[in-house]
């Protein structure tokens, strides 16, 4: 399966929103409403921020939404802080129980 | 919230097989669906497989030819092995736990990583 596609950097000054697109098929994310969202710092290890496309875990700040539409998953973070710059990766599941990534955005805020 | 931690060789020579463990604590492995995740040095993530308790398992087909994930419940451990590897694998590899019972694919829960390069 190839990787769901996403831009490679978003951008945004403290306070403003920035959207993350992941676009994958029918066969991925179009097909399930197992999208994830994932947070990953330099040097550390991913965070889970969105499961099911729009469920947030406990401990993650509602600043962080997820959505749908058709085969493109967005991630949304409203009132952009500093230390929400960071790469992001969304994955999916992609049919026969398996699962993919996205290629990654890096998040700067200005 | 349960912790992981991988452990293995941080070299292993091209054409062997790399081999690592991941050491759950704070929870038991006796539940949930375990994954592996590797990232190459400045690239994304890659799914490698999971495995649920129960020993069932599902590998990304890229890898699957090379690839065995096991369980072993009295140790509450988990662990991947690569056979035939090239510098092509060399990756930072992480373990995780999904967030369900059930599996949904999102893991909630990540070791530290580990890197492991392919060298001669």
């Amino acid at each position: 399966q190839s990787a769901l596609t996403q831009p490679p950097s978003a951008s945004g000054s403290p306070g403003q929103s920035v959207t993350i697109s992941c676009t994958g098929t029918s066969s991925d994310v179009g097909g399930y409403n197992h999208v994830s969202w994932y947070q990953q710092h330099p040097g550390k290890a991913p965070k889970l921020m969105i499961y099911e496309v729009s469920k947030r875990p406990s401990g993650v700040p509602d600043r962080f939404s997820g959505s749908k539409s058709g085969n493109t998953a967005s991630l949304t973070v409203s009132g952009i802080q500093a230390e929400d710059e960071a790469d992001y990766y969304c994955s999916s599941h992609a049919g026969s129980s398996i699962y993919v990534f996205g290629t990654g955005t890096k998040v700067t805020v200005l | 919230q349960v912790q992981l931690q991988e452990s293995g060789p941080g070299l292993v020579k091209p054409s062997e097989t790399l081999s690592l463990t991941c050491d759950v604590s704070g929870g038991s492995i006796s539940s949930y669906y375990w994954s592996w995740i590797r990232q190459p040095p400045g690239k994304g993530l890659e799914w490698i497989g999971y495995i649920h308790y129960s020993g069932s398992t599902k590998y990304n087909p890229s890898l699957q030819s090379r690839v065995t994930i096991l369980v072993d419940t009295s140790k509450n451990q988990f662990s991947l092995k690569v056979t035939s590897v090239t510098a092509a694998d060399t990756a930072v590899y992480y373990c995780g736990r999904d967030s369900q019972p059930r599996g949904s694919g999102s893991l909630e829960d990540w070791g530290q990583g580990t890197l492991v390069t392919v060298s001669s």
